[in-house]
């Protein structure tokens, strides 16, 4: 299985300061398309997961533009450019690549400082 | 508007089975697949695997092979999960969520998820 590692697992961030998660994947994540299939969720507290971002860096319908994906290959990084009280929640990449099976990262908690 | 809601909060023995419901509307059911991703109390979550609401192929997670079947009705856009030979780890909340075809604009993944399950295994 592709194992894939996030860090930080707990990101404390003041109020209108940037964040960043990085995960890890111990393949590539290319497909033979060419595509990469790695995205970002974020769960808040109480909610079930939504995806912020699909095939490296491009944001869902509604998603903030102060959410951005970037990477390629096995390293990949969520930012947020100026983090707000609600998005306070557990952060988890994921990989769609590997047909044996998707796997989530570990899953980085972000609070508020 | 696109939606998945699934069934009630389900309490089990351990050794039983449980089969959970997931309804679809708002889209056409078939052109998407359904993935089940399950999350112990205050873990992570955790794949279980996905089904075709085209033509039924399944793809599950090693370690439920075996103990997991899904299947879906096209009659009635519904997907379900079951999962047999239950234990206490398998005490979780259970989504359903939409699952794009790898040709798809987005690609492999869970677009639009459901409200959860809650299944708990105890004697």
């Amino acid at each position: 299985d592709v194992v894939m590692t996030q860090s930080p697992l707990s990101l404390p961030v003041t109020l209108g300061q940037p964040a960043s998660i990085s995960c890890r994947s111990s393949q590539s994540l290319v497909y033979s398309d060419g595509n990469t299939y790695l995205n970002w969720f974020q769960q808040r507290p109480g909610q079930s997961p939504r995806r912020l971002i699909y095939k490296v860096s491009n944001r869902d319908s509604g998603v903030p533009d102060r959410f951005s994906g970037s990477g390629s290959g096995t390293d990949f990084t969520l930012k947020i450019s100026r983090v707000e009280a609600e998005d306070v929640g557990v952060y988890y990449c994921m990989q769609g690549t590997h047909w044996s099976g998707y796997t989530f990262g570990q899953g980085t908690k972000l609070e508020i400082k | 508007q696109v939606q998945l809601v699934q069934s009630g909060a389900e309490v089990k023995k351990p050794g039983a089975s449980v089969k959970v419901s997931c309804k679809a509307s708002g889209y056409t059911f078939t052109s998407y697949g359904i993935s089940w991703v399950r999350q112990a109390p205050g873990q992570g979550l955790e794949w279980m695997g996905w089904i075709s609401a085209y033509n039924g192929n399944t793809n599950y997670a090693q370690k439920l092979q075996g103990r997991v079947t899904m299947t879906t009705d096209t009659s009635t856009s519904t997907a379900y999960m079951e999962l047999r030979s239950l234990r206490s780890d398998d005490t979780a909340v259970y989504y359903c969520a939409r699952d794009g075809p790898r040709w798809s604009p987005s690609g492999p993944g869970m677009d639009v998820w459901g409200q959860g399950t809650t299944v708990t295994v105890s004697s």
